[in-house]
């Protein structure tokens, strides 16, 4: 069974400060996006990843996807309180069949 | 532009009773769909996709079911409600296999 382990579950920090959230696997996958999700809507995607050592990079957050596609990152600099939200890795690893694991999340909340 | 709609936003039905949540996608054609339910500010769970009218494949056992009448609409329905159906239901589409999700605003479903 594939998994994605995805760390911090939680973070609360102040505005300006920086945060990495990591997202883990034993699997390699074909590709590996982000998505933010707002209470009470569907997440939308960040940024898909398919390179092994890729980055990529979106105003303030940046991400990388391991050499051997096992694992990810995001990384915030200088946060604010409209990052605050829900933080999903999702893994493809079913060479392209559109069928995700996703991370547990990281809820991240963005103190002014 | 693609659209995707979703309802009803809340839901109470009572233990034993039927469900239907009903999905649609505007603005393509032949998309994948798939039902995913997610835990409270946790990740999701794939339950069901479907890469054509009336192809559906399973990805867990539960007592929901899934249905595609018609090549943009997808229904989730269960005959008879279970407490731990409770949860929040979303639905996705993609253009392909290979491309991110574009999800709903997902249902809210309580089961009493």
């Amino acid at each position: 069974t594939q998994l994605l382990e995805q760390s911090p579950q939680f973070l609360s920090i102040q505005e300006g400060e920086n945060l990495t959230v990591y997202c883990n696997s034993s699997s390699v996958f074909s590709s590996l996006q982000w998505y933010r999700q707002e209470p009470g809507e569907g997440p939308v995607l960040l940024v898909t990843v398919v390179t092994g050592g890729e980055v990529k990079k979106l105003k303030r957050l940046t991400f990388q996807f391991g050499d051997a596609r096992k694992d990810s990152s995001l990384h915030i600099t200088a946060a604010q309180p409209g990052d605050t939200g829900l933080y999903l890795c999702a893994g493809d690893y079913s060479g392209n069949t559109g069928k995700l694991i996703f991370g547990q999340g990281t809820t991240l909340q963005v103190k002014p | 532009s693609q659209t995707i709609h979703q309802w009803p936003a809340t839901l109470v039905q009572p233990v034993g009773s039927p469900l239907s949540l009903e999905c649609t996608v505007e603005g393509t054609s032949n998309p994948n769909l798939y039902w995913y339910r997610q835990a409270a500010g946790r990740g999701l769970q794939l339950l069901f996709y479907s890469v054509g009218i009336g192809q559906i494949s399973s990805e867990v056992p539960q007592n929901l079911s899934a249905s595609r009448p018609q090549d943009r609409q997808f229904i989730l329905s269960s005959k008879k409600l279970l407490l731990s159906d409770s949860g929040f239901y979303l639905c996705a589409w993609s253009p392909s296999a290979s491309s991110p999700l574009h999800f709903g605003n997902g249902t809210r479903l309580t089961v009493t």
